[in-house]
């Protein structure tokens, strides 16, 4: 079973308007670990943001933010107007106490921001 | 400040014959991490290194795959025998690691785009 899915494989926005990409994820751990990462299309991954499961806090960083809801196991991210530069491909990604240290990703988001 | 590099940035290699791709963890990065992400996938967790040893091989995917990791430092991915469905991109990731944690993100290296002929 897949521990992180993103039900949305691509998706497309016109510059301005707002999107919001989804990430629901399984685990039974009580202590984990939720991070969101962009590939844009030089390729190299960048991090972020990390959430570990004691905190539902959304968070709000510029015009991204993000909506951590246990109830659902739902970790969103938003970003707001968006931009030409935010086209990339978006990963979520758990990382869960009990197996250590490896991270489980899901299969990605491409969005297109057109002009 | 150095980042991960990995080498060689492209392989192109005839099926049957081994590669070796190479990861420059950075500086004072404990934990170090291999994935495939074939094209238009996700990124396929392949091993982990704690230090130089690999408490999880789960994620290779055969017996052709082996990974070492010398000095806590440089990292090798060996593939012997290469098919035509190893072709990737191996992307190779190092992070910080505070005991029992699992929270340190991974740094990104650029990948090694593998092509079997």
């Amino acid at each position: 079973a897949q521990k992180v899915t993103q039900a949305q494989t691509e998706i497309s926005v016109v510059e301005k308007e707002d999107v919001t990409l989804d990430c629901v994820y399984e685990t039974r751990d009580t202590t984990y670990y939720l991070f969101w990462y962009k590939q844009p299309p030089s390729g190299e991954l960048v991090f972020l943001i990390r959430r570990n499961s004691f905190d539902e806090q959304n968070e709000i960083s510029g015009r991204y933010s993000w909506n951590f809801q246990k109830s659902t196991s739902s970790f969103n991210f938003t970003i707001t107007a968006s931009q030409v530069v935010d086209s990339a491909v978006y990963f979520c990604a758990l990382s869960e106490t009990v197996t250590g240290n490896q991270f489980y990703f899901g299969t990605g988001t491409s969005l297109t921001v057109i002009p | 400040g150095a980042g991960v590099s990995q080498s060689p940035s492209n392989k192109v290699t005839e099926k049957g014959k081994d590669v070796e791709l190479r990861c420059d963890p950075i500086s004072g990065h404990t934990a170090l991490y291999w994935y495939r992400q074939s094209l238009g996938q996700g990124l396929e967790f392949l091993i982990y290194f704690q230090g130089n040893s690999a408490p999880d091989k789960s994620g290779l995917p055969s017996d052709r795959f082996s990974a070492e990791r010398t000095g806590g430092s440089v990292s090798t991915l060996t593939i012997q025998r290469t098919q035509q469905e190893d072709s990737a991109v191996y992307l190779c990731a190092s992070s910080a690691w505070t005991s029992g944690s699992s929270y340190n993100e991974q740094f990104f290296g650029p990948g090694t785009r593998l092509t079997v002929l």
